[in-house]
């Protein structure tokens, strides 16, 4: 049973790095056939796509947030990152990690538990 | 890249049947047999419930059914019950390796 989990502060200061890490269990990211994606909700909200990325290091990024987002994979550690620059308010929400098919795309069939990251001062 | 179309809410009783429809455009559910279905209970994270149209993960109840039409897909929940009661999201592919969700709808179940 695949199983992730998200870490890192849940606090993040305006204009700051948010960083997140998703730790891979019960499967290893480099056996390929899948993008390990990040997805965010805001509070009392949908669903919002920011990108994923395979196992070689190819990514792809939600192009309404492409220019802030940097996801990188450490296959050693079995875990995949998020970086989101330049932060604002705007930027507060339960950040998930989730595994993506690459022959399906749209098919988020594990998911973390979610991790709160607030902004502000 | 515009989020996917959903009604806000949607209610039924149980036992009866209910229909959430997903609208997009031609570059994404209109292209692509590539949508899935999540459930969402509060404080919790979503569940994949259907994919590629209207495939069932091993697990999901056979109540939970999804189509599509043109650039409208649906999720049908059959004999509606308590349990389902919960915030739905679709997602479709966009192309050029990307994904769009909808808004989401509440589900109440009377």
């Amino acid at each position: 049973q695949v199983q992730l989990q998200e870490s890192g502060p849940g606090l993040v200061k305006p204009s700051q790095t948010l960083s997140l890490t998703c730790t891979v269990s019960g499967g290893s990211i480099s056996s390929g056939g899948y993008y390990w994606s990040w997805i965010r909700q805001h509070p009392g909200k949908g669903l919002e796509w920011i990108g994923y990325i395979y196992y070689s290091g190819s990514t792809y990024y939600n192009p309404s947030l492409k220019s802030r987002v940097t996801i990188s994979v450490d296959t050693s550690k079995n875990q995949f990152s998020l970086k989101l620059s330049s932060v604002t308010a705007a930027d507060t929400a339960v950040y998930y990690c989730a595994r993506d098919s690459v022959r399906e795309p749209a098919h988020f069939d594990y998911w973390g538990q979610g991790t709160l990251v607030t902004v502000s001062s | 890249q515009s989020a996917l179309t959903q009604p806000a809410s949607v209610s039924g009783s149980p036992g009866q049947s209910i229909t959430i429809s997903c609208t997009g455009t031609s570059s994404d559910v209109g292209s692509y047999n590539l949508v899935s279905w999540y459930q969402q209970h509060p404080g919790k994270a979503p569940k994949l419930m259907i994919y590629e149209v209207s495939k069932r993960p091993s697990g999901v109840s056979n109540r939970f059914s999804g189509s599509k039409s043109g650039n409208t897909a649906s999720l049908t929940i059959s004999g509606l019950q308590a349990e389902d009661e919960a915030d739905y999201y679709c997602c479709s592919y966009a192309g050029s390796s990307t994904c769009v969700f909808g808004g989401g709808t509440k589900l109440t179940v009377l």
